[in-house]
């Protein structure tokens, strides 16, 4: 059974910065692509982030460039996120999601985390 | 960047009716190369994670009931949820993955009337 499981979350000060892990279990977690998705509370989906199999091609919205930073540790089935400069509206759960096909980015996500809460608040 | 609007924001139907939720694109998704359509669908409760329901536009997910279905082409697609249950009160997406930036739907409230 696949299970991803996001950690990390908090309250942050606005221009401060956070890390969320997400570690995989359940599956060859260094053969699909892995995902960041956010819920603004009360809001629907954003995409966040996505990045390849090796970590070797990372793809941003353009909402987060420039200040988060999307990587994963194969060795430890780990992905993270690094938020720098965070602001009010990157308040949200944060979803860690599996790409839904094999070997490739960009795709469906067949399996979400339970996400972890960022508020960014003064 | 390809928007995605989908419609209704809600809707309500009985137990055992019909429901059908739209999903437009503003570019097509269908990539001619492999003749697929790069959208999905979600369903998400309330406290829950989303959930893949359909993806390639009509594929069913593993053990997704078979009273959703899904259908379109190019721009504008249906999840349609044919005979309502209890169960299916929820929030439904709809993803395009043609290319980033991916895409979601601003997402269709299902309750029952």
């Amino acid at each position: 059974e696949v299970q991803l499981l996001e950690s990390g979350g908090g309250l942050v000060l606005p221009g401060g910065s956070l890390r969320l892990s997400c570690t995989a279990s359940g599956f060859s977690f260094s053969d699909y692509a892995m995902n960041w998705v956010r819920q603004a509370p009360g809001k629907g989906l954003e995409w966040v982030s996505s990045i390849s199999t090796s970590g070797g091609n990372t793809y941003y919205a353009d909402s987060v460039k420039g200040r988060f930073t999307i990587s994963r540790d194969n060795s430890k089935n780990t992905l993270y996120l690094l938020m720098n400069s965070l602001r009010a509206e990157d308040t949200a759960v944060y979803y860690c999601a599996k790409a839904g096909v094999y070997g490739s980015s960009l795709y469906f996500f067949d399996s979400w985390g339970q996400g972890a809460l960022v508020t960014v608040s003064s | 960047d390809i928007v995605v609007t989908q419609s209704p924001d809600s809707l309500a139907v009985s137990l055992g009716e019909r429901a059908t939720i739209n999903c437009k694109s503003s570019q097509s998704v269908l990539y001619s190369s492999n003749n697929k359509n790069y959208l999905a669908w979600y369903q998400q409760k309330p406290g829950q994670p989303p959930k893949l329901l359909i993806y390639w536009a009509s594929t069913r997910e593993s053990g997704v009931p078979d009273r959703f279905s899904g259908s379109g082409s190019g721009t504008d697609f249906t999840l349609t949820i044919s005979s309502l249950q209890a169960e299916d009160v929820a929030v439904y997406y709809c993803q395009l993955y043609y290319r980033a930036p991916l895409t979601f739907g601003g997402g269709t409230k299902v309750e029952i009337k």
